[in-house]
């Protein structure tokens, strides 16, 4: 039973323009939430990360938005670039930020055109 | 500074045979962790070790085994492989369990 889920596998978007890419959970006992990024042949790499007492977090070009009542995060890429072209994986785990119980959706598959 | 390194990056398997997947840190990171990804599935945690000299299960540990050979070194092995463990193997590694983890390229594994 997948408690996180990235129901998008794939996102294509124009070079400058806002890429949103979504994730939904079904524990509601998690209060840590991360994104990751991966590109072909490499290890995921952290991107940047919320905690529940928080509905918002940014990261330069990067926002992670959490909406607890939904049960749902989302990641803002404004403006896109072809360099974020890549896998994002969300993920989340129950004691603040723990590495033993981190649970990952499949990831979804940005592509940014020029 | 290598980072977090695997080896192999790609191996076949009959049905039956045994291996070990090696991975290695250079970040004098005290926990290391094994993972797992399937198509449509998310990483899963396989082992963990929190410190040198300690291992533990995670989400997926049957039919796996772990060593923590020193600081630097987690190897997993496979002691007789089945179909089902075909999949990509992640390690990771990280100062401790609540810090951000660093992952290695991953082993592309396939079970015939």
């Amino acid at each position: 039973d997948q408690q996180v889920k990235q129901n998008s596998p794939s996102l294509s978007v124009q070079e400058g323009r806002i890429s949103i890419l979504n994730c939904d959970y079904t524990n509601s006992m998690f209060d840590y939430f991360l994104w990751y990024k991966k590109y072909p042949a490499e290890g995921p790499t952290f991107l940047i990360s919320i905690s529940s007492i928080k509905d918002k977090n940014e990261d330069g070009r990067f926002t992670v938005f959490l909406n607890k009542s939904a049960k749902h995060l989302s990641l803002h890429i404004v403006p896109s670039q072809p360099g974020d072209s890549a896998v994002y994986f969300c993920a989340a785990s129950e004691q603040e930020y723990n590495n033993n119980d981190m649970r990952f959706g499949a990831g979804t598959r940005l592509t940014v055109k020029p | 500074n290598a980072g977090v390194t695997q080896t192999p990056k790609f191996q076949v398997l009959k049905t039956g045979q045994s291996m070990t997947l090696q991975c290695a840190q250079d970040m004098n990171h005290n926990s290391m962790y094994w993972y797992r990804q399937d198509p449509g599935m998310g990483l899963r945690l396989i082992y963990y070790s929190a410190s040198e000299g300690t291992t533990d299960k995670g989400e997926v540990p049957n039919g796996y085994n772990v060593s923590r050979l020193n600081k630097r070194e987690f190897s997993l092995r496979l002691e007789s492989a089945a179909p089902s463990q075909t999949s990509v193997y992640f390690c990771a590694s990280g100062w401790t369990v609540q810090e951000t983890q660093y992952f290695g390229p991953g082993t592309r594994l396939l079970v015939l």
